[in-house]
């Protein structure tokens, strides 16, 4: 099984602000990696995918970067509605597809 | 619009059985592969199971083997978990999602709001 490590846990910075969230694999997963946004009460949400390419409809502010076993997910400034929980996931070799256990970006 | 909508979810006792529903609308389900994720209260995500677009395909996580089925019935765009033999531990959260490509390939691009289970006596 494939165990996805992201940090920081916590992140605490200001709207305007660059946030970086870093996601380490325990083994190679290529570029078959994603990232999701959660907020409250909400279902989660694809941003990235194939480690940078961003879905529909997101904004250009995000992006996705790395490959192998270690990625980064950039939000360049960030905007109110960016304060969540980020998730990264690979779907490079399963079962089990597996998740990091999420970085949260808080306000300061 | 493409949508998921879970149901079936529910307090049960721990050992009872649940059965949960997808209801898919606004895209050709049997063209895509789906899945159930489920998120403990203040946890993390966790992929619970996945099914191809004909069945041909199916996955499972370690900790419900044996006692979770999923299936689908493409002609009614539904996809199903049937949830046996029940524990505390299986209280979450059920998200269904959609392929993100359509074939087996594991990258959620739609996910449902979700369902509550809860496991308790």
């Amino acid at each position: 099984e494939i165990v996805l490590t992201q940090s920081p846990a916590t992140l605490s910075l200001s709207p305007g602000e660059r946030a970086t969230l870093s996601c380490r694999a325990s083994q190679s997963v290529s570029s078959y990696l994603a990232w999701y946004q959660q907020k409250p009460g909400q279902a989660p949400r694809l941003l990235i995918y194939d480690a940078s390419k961003r879905a529909t409809g997101i904004p250009a502010r995000f992006s996705g970067s790395g490959s192998g076993t270690d990625f980064t997910l950039t939000i360049s400034s960030l905007e109110p509605e960016d304060f969540a929980v980020y998730y990264c996931q690979q779907f490079s070799n399963w079962p089990p597809l597996t998740f990091g256990g999420g970085t949260k970006v808080e306000i300061k | 619009e493409v949508q998921l909508v879970e149901s079936g979810g529910g307090l049960v006792q721990p050992g009872r059985s649940l059965r949960l529903s997808c209801a898919a609308s606004g895209f050709t389900f049997d063209d895509y592969a789906m899945y159930w994720v489920r998120q403990a209260p203040g946890k993390g995500l966790e992929w619970v199971s996945g099914i191809s677009w004909n069945g041909g395909s199916i996955g499972y996580v370690d900790s419900v083997k044996g006692r979770f089925t999923i299936s689908r019935d493409n002609a009614k765009n539904s996809l199903y978990l049937q949830m046996n033999s029940l524990r505390a531990e299986d209280t979450a959260f059920y998200y269904c999602a959609k392929d993100l490509y359509g074939g087996w390939n594991g990258a959620f691009d739609i996910w449902g709001q979700g369902t509550m289970v809860t496991v308790s006596s």
